[in-house]
């Protein structure tokens, strides 16, 4: 059973387009995050939520939009992709009482052409 | 603002022992975490300090100061599948926020 999943694993698509990525992790933790990985692998959170309610948002475009529907699935869809959007998206979940441990799900590489 | 520093690249020996080190500017400190990531993979849990000191996890140990807001990881008799990037992560305000390293690549060679 894979702890952290999401789909797609891979994503390319053009300039403007919208698209979403998915995420569901299965340790019924309460924390879930987004994490954006550049090319220079510069590892960077973009969001935390915390039994659904949005704790973290670290100046990130108002084009990226997190939805939380419960505590197993946090989702990030994206307007208008740039082609600085480029990266690997990671997503990735911990519980209240151990944070230092995250767990991360397997990427989503994001290619805008 | 928060920063973490590290070298970018480290060569090794098979069998030897490398210490990676991270320098931390971060208001709020929690505590350090190390991940290692392999090429094309995730990042993955290896160790924690909340408190000053050396926590060992077989072979690999990390260690933390607060008071110089410096921590290293120690990874010990090195295996080819250590070749790796690792990453240093702070947590602050209850750990509701991680900030991590610049990272460092491992290269173990024969």
């Amino acid at each position: 059973d894979t702890a952290v999943s999401q789909t797609p694993k891979y994503l390319v698509t053009q300039m403007g387009n919208d698209k979403s990525i998915k995420c569901e992790q299965n340790l019924g933790h309460d924390t879930m995050y987004w994490y954006k990985q550049d090319s220079k692998k510069f590892l960077k959170i973009m969001f935390s939520y915390n039994n659904k309610e949005l704790i973290i948002n670290e100046t990130v475009p108002n084009r990226f939009s997190p939805k939380s529907p419960d505590k197993a699935h946090l989702n990030l869809h994206i307007n208008s992709l740039e082609l600085g959007d480029s990266a690997v998206y990671f997503c990735a979940s911990s519980s209240t009482a151990t944070r230092e441990e995250a767990f991360f799900g397997q990427g989503t590489r994001l290619t805008v052409v | 603002g928060q920063s973490l520093e590290q070298p970018s690249e480290v060569t090794a020996v098979e069998g030897a022992i490398v210490q990676i080190n991270c320098t931390y500017q971060t208001s709020g400190f929690y505590g350090l975490s190390w991940y290692q990531q392999h090429d094309g993979g995730a990042p993955t849990f290896l160790s924690y300090n909340a408190l000053d000191g050396l926590e060992e996890t077989g072979r690999f140990s990390s260690f933390l100061s607060r008071s110089d807001s410096y921590g290293y990881l120690l990874l010990q008799e090195l295996q080819m599948k250590d070749s790796a990037s690792y990453f240093c992560a702070a947590g602050s305000g209850g750990y509701q926020k991680v900030t991590f390293g610049t990272g460092t690549k491992l290269q173990v060679i024969p």
